[in-house]
């Protein structure tokens, strides 16, 4: 059975860093690539980042383009999300989630989230 | 402001069908497939549809999708109270390089 475990969701000062994590179970990880997606309170989905397979590409939403870093261990079948120079809108609960098959244009299993909230 | 186009909000009784629309362009809709994800309050959203019209395993065929042009269309028929949710419908938009989603519906059973 596929499974997501998102961790690393805190409260945190506008301008600081948090590191979310990924732990994958039930799929072999480096077969698939994986993403994260947010959702501020009360707000939509909103796609943040993208990483192929094997890690060769990265993709970034503009609005957290040159702040956050998205990377993966295969080995750990982990996947991470370095956060810096937060803002009070990166507040959200985000979630890790995997593409389906080799091209495929949707997320076919989700992680059940976690919070970040960026406030002084 | 989305780059998918959905209404806020759509409602319907039990037993009766509901539409929900979701509007793109060629560079999303038009020339990828749209997927559609189920989301109760408190919860990760779920995959419901996927290439447009594909149930994954699991999921009753009460559900439905379709696409034309750059337009895309989640049907849900025999409504059921537990069908109270936010509906999302999503993409990859080739221009963007970039996932996009809609706004979010929100479907109300009366």
């Amino acid at each position: 059975e596929v499974h997501l475990l998102e961790s690393g969701g805190d409260l945190v000062q506008p301008g600081g860093s948090l590191r979310l994590s990924c732990a994958a179970s039930g799929f072999t990880f480096s077969s698939y690539a994986m993403g994260w997606v947010r959702q501020a309170p009360g707000k939509g989905l909103e796609w943040v980042s993208f990483i192929t397979g094997s890690g060769d590409s990265t993709y970034y939403a503009d609005s957290v383009k040159g702040r956050f870093t998205i990377s993966r261990d295969n080995s750990k079948s982990t996947l991470y999300l370095q956060m810096n120079s937060l803002r009070v809108e990166d507040t959200a609960v985000h979630y890790c989630a995997r593409r389906g098959i080799e091209g495929a244009t949707n997320f076919d299993y989700w992680g059940q989230g976690t919070l970040v909230t960026v406030s002084s | 402001q989305s780059v998918l186009t959905q209404p806020p909000s759509v409602s319907a009784a039990p037993g009766q069908k509901v539409i929900i629309s979701c509007s793109g362009s060629s560079s999303n809709i038009g020339n990828n497939y749209v997927s559609w994800y189920q989301q109760f309050p408190g919860t990760a959203p779920k995959f419901l549809i996927y290439d447009n019209n594909k149930r994954p395993s699991g999921i009753p065929d009460r559900f439905s999708g379709s696409k034309s042009g750059t337009s895309a269309t989640l049907g849900i028929t025999g409504l059921q109270t537990g069908d109270e949710a936010d509906y999302y419908c999503g993409t990859w938009d080739s221009s963007l390089s970039a996932w996009v989603f809609g706004g979010g519906t929100k479907l109300t059973v009366l």
